[in-house]
């Protein structure tokens, strides 16, 4: 079945490097855009990233953005989230998740993992 | 970048009974070459991750049972739920995804049941 499923995550001093795994099954990995999404404890659903299909295209959330990156490997069926220079306001639940539509146009997001929780803390 | 704004924070209502939650963005998310709303609902029961309900505003997810309907246009959204079930229980969020991210989320609505 469809389905994506998160690793990587774990606790990590402030500054310090973290790399987020999203392996993918059940559908054409290649033909879709896919977004990192997190949930502080407690809050709510804060949209983090998105890479198109083939890698092209790429944005950030401002909080995240020269400090995150992220990657796709078409071949591997697995999305990246490479988080540097972690501050403790990085706590949170990452879920990844993908675009409804393989046309490019809906980036509704029908498909998530189950989440992978990032704590950061000295 | 988009604000959504929803309303209410949480929102109690008897079994059986009409739920309604709006949500609000800062600015169009009609496109008009394609007359799409690109604005989508979700729904997250604790420890699960959220589940797309509503997708283009009104267009139900499959799957998704039909007590649930989605209206607006422009920059004023609903969410409503005809009657209110005990697994409707949930935190609900609307997002917006038009043209570039970031597709932002609304701060979510608390739905109990009275």
């Amino acid at each position: 079945q469809v389905q994506l499923v998160e690793s990587g995550g774990g606790v990590v001093q402030p500054g310090r490097s973290l790399r987020l795994s999203c392996a993918a099954s059940g559908f054409t990995f290649g033909a879709y855009a896919l977004h990192w999404v997190r949930q502080a404890p407690g809050k709510g659903l804060e949209w983090v990233a998105f890479i198109s299909y083939d890698g092209s295209n790429k944005y950030f959330a401002d909080s995240v953005r020269g400090r995150f990156t992220i990657s796709r490997d078409n071949s591997k069926n697995t999305l990246y989230l490479q988080m540097n220079s972690l501050r403790v306001e990085d706590t949170a639940v990452y879920y990844c998740a993908r675009s409804h539509g393989d046309s490019g146009y809906d980036h509704s997001l029908d498909v998530w993992g189950k989440g992978t929780t990032v704590t950061v803390s000295s | 970048d988009i604000v959504m704004t929803q309303s209410p924070d949480s929102l109690a209502v008897s079994l059986g009974e009409r739920a309604t939650i709006n949500c609000k963005s800062s600015q169009s998310v009609l496109y008009s070459r394609n007359n799409e709303n690109y604005l989508a609902w979700y729904q997250q029961k604790p420890g699960q991750p959220p589940k797309l309900l509503i997708y283009w505003a009104s267009t139900r997810e499959s799957g998704v049972p039909d007590r649930f309907s989605g209206s607006g246009s422009g920059t004023d959204f609903t969410l409503t739920i005809s009657s209110l079930q005990a697994e409707d229980v949930a935190v609900y969020y609307c997002q917006q995804y038009y043209n570039t991210p970031p597709y932002t989320f609304g701060q979510g609505t608390r739905l109990e049941i009275k």
